[in-house]
C-alpha cells in the first residue's frame, strides 16, 4: 500500500540540538509539506516543495531547513535557532498535477526538547 | 495575505447535528477542503467543494459560498467518534496549502 512514513514517532532532545525529522512517500506524488501543530492548535505550514530540488518557506520557516533530493523524501531539520521547537511535526504530499487532489498526511513525529 | 476564521471548540450530543463555520480572506481561490483530525492522528481529506452549494456525502455534507467566503460542514446524527478536531483550508491555486485554526469538536452521550 502506499503512503507517507514519518519517524520516528517519538522523538526527544536536548536544546541546542539540531534534530532531523524523516519523511518517505511511496505514492509518485510531485508535491511535500511541513506542517507544524501546537496543542489544541491548527496546523502552520514550515515548508514546501512542489518538485525536486526545490522548495519555498511557508508561514514560519524561521529556525527550521529542509531538502528535497529525491522525489520520494523530504527530510526537515529543528535547528537549535528554533525558540520554541517542541510541537507535533506533519508531513504531507499531494500529485503535482490534476484537478486539486486533497493532502496525504504521515502519521507525524512528536518532538520534544528540554 | 490569507485570513481563516472557525470556532476554536463545539459540543453537541449524541444523534444530533452540528454546523461548523469557516469564514476565509484569501489571495486567489479554487476550492476549500475539509479534513478531519482525531487526536495525536493525522488529519483526513473530509470533503473538497468547488462550486457553490451543498454536497452531501453519507452524514457529512460540506457547503460552500464564494461570494461571501464562508463555508460549513454539517454532521448529522453525531456518533461518539465524530469527536475530533475539523480543520478548514481553501485552496488559493498555488501550492502553499494554509489551514485554519480547526474546530474541536466534542459529543457527549
Amino acid at each position: 500500500d502506499g503512503g507517507i512514513t514519518q519517524s520516528p514517532k517519538y522523538l526527544f532532545r536536548k536544546e541546542g540540538q539540531n534534530v532531523t525529522l524523516s519523511c518517505e512517500q511511496n505514492l509518485n506524488h510531485d508535491a511535500m509539506y511541513w506542517y507544524r501543530q501546537d496543542p489544541g492548535q491548527g496546523l502552520r505550514l514550515i515548508y514546501y516543495s512542489q518538485i525536486v530540488n526545490d522548495f519555498q518557506k511557508g508561514d514560519i520557516a524561521e529556525g527550521y531547513s529542509v531538502s528535497r533530493e529525491k522525489k520520494e523524501s523530504f527530510p526537515l531539520t529543528v535547528t537549535s535557532a528554533q525558540k520554541n521547537p517542541t510541537a507535533f511535526y506533519l508531513c504531507a504530499s499531494r500529485e503535482g498535477t490534476g484537478a486539486n487532489p486533497p493532502l496525504h498526511f504521515g502519521n507525524g513525529t512528536r518532538l520534544t526538547v528540554t | 495575505g490569507q485570513n481563516i476564521d472557525q470556532p476554536t471548540e463545539m459540543t453537541a450530543t449524541e444523534g444530533a447535528i452540528v454546523q461548523i463555520n469557516c469564514t476565509y480572506q484569501t489571495s486567489g481561490f479554487n476550492g476549500l477542503f475539509w479534513y478531519q483530525q482525531h487526536a495525536g492522528e493525522a488529519p483526513t481529506f473530509l470533503s473538497y467543494n468547488v462550486l457553490d452549494g451543498l454536497e452531501e456525502k453519507g452524514r457529512f455534507s460540506s457547503f460552500l459560498s464564494r461570494s461571501k467566503g464562508y463555508s460549513y460542514l454539517l454532521l448529522k446524527e453525531l456518533q461518539m467518534k465524530d469527536s475530533a478536531s475539523y480543520l478548514c483550508s481553501p485552496n488559493t491555486g498555488f501550492q502553499k496549502l494554509v489551514f485554519g485554526t480547526g474546530t474541536r469538536l466534542l459529543v457527549s452521550p
